[in-house]
């Protein structure tokens, strides 16, 4: 079975600095999905990311990167210029391939600061 | 685009009766749908997998019989907790894959509180 693991339970960030959340996952899979799902005080669960396995390129989007590093089974979340409205819990998620269930890490809540 | 709602926001109800939860997705259609349960300060559980014109499919430990889903149409699933009682209250979150990009988008969440 897939776990994922988040070993930040809570950050701080400064406001219009960067940030960088962690995430591991155990797999034995080689076709998969990941994702950074934000969760904000109204638990409206938003996509912030996505990466595909397969691709080798890290996938950005706007302030947010990610470092995935395949072989490490690392998937790290960079938030650059951080922002108050960053301020959420972010879940680390996997999917394999050819399935539609996520697996969830237990997230990491993230404050940033004025 | 990808809009999934829930209705309702939230709900309070007396302990034994029954509560069900709507979940559709309002531009796309999802042949399968999720039903998450969140606790205070908690990563979601994944309580079922419902699948439009078949039975759902339960996760280990989450009771059939209390947590009836049906998924009447592609837009359309919804998760009844039957004979509620205080234990049930919780944070419940449904979710739809948009199968072309593998892409879940989740609805906003119900608040079930049982007195």
């Amino acid at each position: 079975a897939q776990t994922v693991t988040q070993s930040q339970p809570e950050m701080s960030v400064q406001e219009a600095e960067t940030v960088t959340l962690s995430c591991t996952y155990d797999t034995s899979e080689n076709n998969y999905y990941l994702f950074w799902y934000k969760q904000p005080p109204s638990r409206q669960m938003i996509l912030v990311i996505r990466q595909e396995a397969y691709k080798q390129q890290n996938a950005t989007e706007n302030r947010f990167s990610v470092n995935f590093q395949k072989a490490a089974k690392s998937f790290s979340l960079k938030i650059s210029d951080s922002q108050l409205g960053d301020t959420a819990m972010y879940f680390c998620a996997f999917m394999k391939g050819g399935s539609e269930k996520l697996v969830f890490g237990k997230g990491t809540k993230l404050t940033v600061n004025p | 685009g990808a809009v999934v709602s829930q209705h309702p926001s939230w709900v309070i109800c007396k302990s034994g009766t029954s509560v069900k939860i709507e979940c559709r997705s309002l531009d796309f259609q999802a042949t399968t749908m999720f039903w998450y349960r969140q606790f205070p300060k908690q990563s979601l559980m994944l309580m079922a997998t419902s699948n439009e014109g078949s039975k759902a499919t339960y996760e280990q430990g989450v009771e059939k019989d209390k947590f009836l889903i049906n998924h009447a149409s592609l837009t359309l699933s919804t998760l009844t907790v039957t004979s509620a009682h205080p234990e049930d209250s919780s944070f419940y979150i449904c979710s739809a894959n948009r199968d072309v990009y593998n892409e879940q988008f989740f609805g906003p969440g119900t608040r079930l509180t049982v007195l």
